[in-house]
Order: C-alpha cells, then sequence, then structure tokens
C-alpha cells in the first residue's frame, strides 16, 4: 500500500489567496483526519470524516477553513482567504477505526506558507 | 490547563542511558493512549500503544497511571537513531459518542555519542 498521500508538499502562496489541500486515504480506511502543525501549538485537530462524513469539526479554526470528503478515497482541506497566521504544516491521517484501538496513519504532510 | 501535557525537553543523554518521559492528561474518561514518534520534518508514526498492564517492545516499555493520569515512555540502552520527538495521544470519548485524539506537544530526545 503507498500510505496516505497528501498534495501539494509544499505550497508558498501570498494572503488572500485560496489554497487546497488533497488526501488520499489508505484504502479501506474509515476514518480521515486533518490536522495542523505549528511550533507554537503543536499538533491540532481540525476535522475528522467517518465514512465521508464528518464527525467533529470542532477543530476548524474559523470559517476561512472548509473540509470535505466527496468519496472514500478523496479528501480536501480548503483556505479562503490564506492568511499568513495560516502558515504551517497540515497533515492528513486515516485510520481503520476511530481512534480507539487502532492507530493513525499519517501522511508526509503539506507544509504551507502565506505570504 | 491543556487537555495533553509533556515535558517539551530537550533531553540531552549519552547512548547507551536510560531515559524516560510522562504524560498527563486531564480528562478521566480518556479510552486509550498512544506514543508516537517524529522525526524531524516528518510526520509521525505510531511506537507504541499503553495498555493498562503495562507493555514493553524490545527497548521501550509504556505505562498507564489511570490514578494519576499519566502515561509513561522509558527507553533503555539509548541509540543514536532514538533522536527524535515523542508524542503522547490521548483518545477521550465526546459527548457525541466518537473518539477524540488529543496530541501532546512532544518531547525531544538527543541521544549523543
Amino acid at each position: 500500500d503507498a500510505g496516505v498521500i497528501q498534495s501539494p508538499r509544499h505550497e508558498v502562496t501570498e494572503m488572500g489567496q485560496e489554497v487546497t489541500l488533497r488526501c488520499k486515504p489508505i484504502s479501506g480506511h474509515d476514518y480521515l483526519f486533518w490536522y495542523r502543525q505549528t511550533m507554537m501549538r503543536g499538533l491540532e485537530l481540525l476535522i475528522y470524516f467517518n465514512n465521508n462524513v464528518p464527525i467533529d469539526d470542532s477543530g476548524m479554526p474559523e470559517d476561512r477553513f472548509s473540509a470535505k470528503m466527496p468519496n472514500a478515497s478523496f479528501s480536501t482541506l480548503k483556505i479562503q482567504p490564506s492568511e499568513p497566521r495560516d502558515s504551517a504544516v497540515y497533515f492528513c491521517a486515516s485510520s481503520p477505526v476511530a481512534g480507539g484501538q487502532e492507530t493513525q496513519y499519517f501522511g508526509p504532510g503539506t507544509r504551507l506558507l502565506v505570504l | 490547563r491543556k487537555e495533553v501535557e509533556q515535558d517539551p525537553g530537550p533531553f540531552n543523554v549519552p547512548e547507551g542511558a536510560t531515559v524516560a518521559f510522562n504524560c498527563t492528561y486531564s480528562n478521566s474518561a480518556s479510552q486509550s493512549f498512544f506514543w508516537y514518534r517524529q522525526d524531524c520534518r516528518k510526520e509521525p508514526k505510531l511506537l507504541m500503544s499503553v495498555y493498562s498492564s503495562g507493555n514493553e517492545d524490545g527497548r521501550f516499555t509504556a505505562q498507564l497511571n489511570r490514578a494519576s493520569q499519566y502515561i509513561s515512555l522509558l527507553i533503555r540502552d539509548s541509540k543514536l537513531s532514538d533522536s527524535a520527538t515523542y508524542l503522547c495521544v490521548v483518545n477521550t470519548l465526546s459527548s457525541g459518542g466518537s473518539y477524540i485524539p488529543t496530541f501532546g506537544r512532544g518531547t525531544s530526545l538527543i541521544v549523543h555519542p
């Protein structure tokens, strides 16, 4: 299995632009998680999906952030408009069972820099 | 108070040393616990789960103390390759019936020759 795939791996954009991050989970995993990691705040859970349905989005910082999962093999995290404080590493992870007794498998992350 | 707290370190130890990390959690309803390892500029990867009875995997031992609400990770005979950041993860059942994973901010370990 190729593992969790994220694209792009790096993104540099200017403030105000729309940013779309993409994730392909491991086949057969029912759960998909989006995280953001910064030096200041560590790894924060933004949202997670079960069978393509958003279960908990309490970690989404504000309305500028949105996430979708149109099918079992694809998810997007969109920031519109982007701001410099959104600069971070964004990880996608998938799990066969929602965190209860199974591990999460992380993608390599997208490093976002908003100028 | 943060839900999951770790000493950020860094812990700077010589090869062969034994080092231990603790992680405290605030929600007594937390259900499951894990240690992840994250190398510089890489994604987190599972190191080991933490079971109530404690568990060992080679040089690594994890323990859970529910009464005091902390988990620990012990690394014996440290290797240079153990240098990384160690993240503890606590899964807690939410009011909605779903498990919410919360990561600590990690403890940095540097093993030197």
